[in-house]
């Protein structure tokens, strides 16, 4: 596998499931990202790790839980979501946390809360 | 408030014409600039960036403008082709943070 994958890349679940979203980046990166596109709205920056370290909430509801278990991986738990967080979620990384260190995406996980 | 902005939801040009797509921001502190493409089904894959220290980049087909006066920004892709139909996203930042403000796209279709 190359570059950075996202699992499972669509998902249906209910209010008051828990689920999880797996991303992987096969780059040696130290920065990794979650982003949220909603339809007809521009990527929203949910979270952002570098080595490890969460260094943003850009104010999430605790819904959304992230975890970086090493520099490699990012999930982000899911429990009892609303409808309206159905939307694309996307991850990234980058070499490091900066703005000229290119992000690169994952292909993202489609989510639908019913 | 949206601080990047893409005005043209989609836009349609004929093969082997030149494509312009267009990006406004408002924030001045936006020091470097980035276009991304999407294919459906994909995540977004980078194109070509520009820092503010320059007016213009260029990398094979595709040249980005940029316009610090007017705030604005422009990606050229000369001769379009099919392959090239895709949704376009312009990406904002300043140097002294990592955060990516993300216009909402436009999508280009490439007619052969």
């Amino acid at each position: 596998e190359t570059g950075v994958t996202q699992t499972p890349r669509h998902l249906v679940m209910g209010m008051t499931n828990k689920k999880s979203l797996k991303c992987e980046q096969h780059l040696g990166h130290n920065a990794m990202y979650w982003y949220k596109q909603s339809a007809k709205k521009p990527l929203e920056l949910m979270f952002v790790y570098n080595f490890k370290e969460q260094t943003e909430n850009n104010s999430v509801p605790s819904r959304f839980s992230p975890e970086c278990p090493n520099s490699s991986h990012l999930f982000l738990h899911l429990h009892t979501l609303q409808p309206e967080d159905s939307a694309l979620y996307l991850c990234a990384s980058s070499q490091e946390r900066t703005s000229t260190d290119t992000q690169y995406f994952g292909p993202g996980t489609r989510l639908t809360v019913l | 408030d949206q601080q990047v902005k893409q005005n043209s939801p989609s836009l349609s040009v004929q093969e082997g014409r030149i494509s312009i797509l267009n990006c406004d921001y408002t924030n001045s502190m936006f020091d470097y600039f980035l276009w991304y493409k999407k294919y459906p089904a994909e995540g977004p894959t980078f194109l070509i960036s520009i820092s503010s220290i320059k007016d213009k980049n260029e990398d094979g087909r595709f040249t980005v403008f940029l316009n610090k006066s007017a705030k604005h920004l422009s990606l050229h892709i000369v001769p379009s082709q099919p392959g090239d139909s895709a949704v376009y996203f312009c990406a904002a930042t300043n140097s002294g943070t990592y955060k990516y403000i993300f216009g909402t796209g436009t999508r280009l279709k490439v007619l052969a």
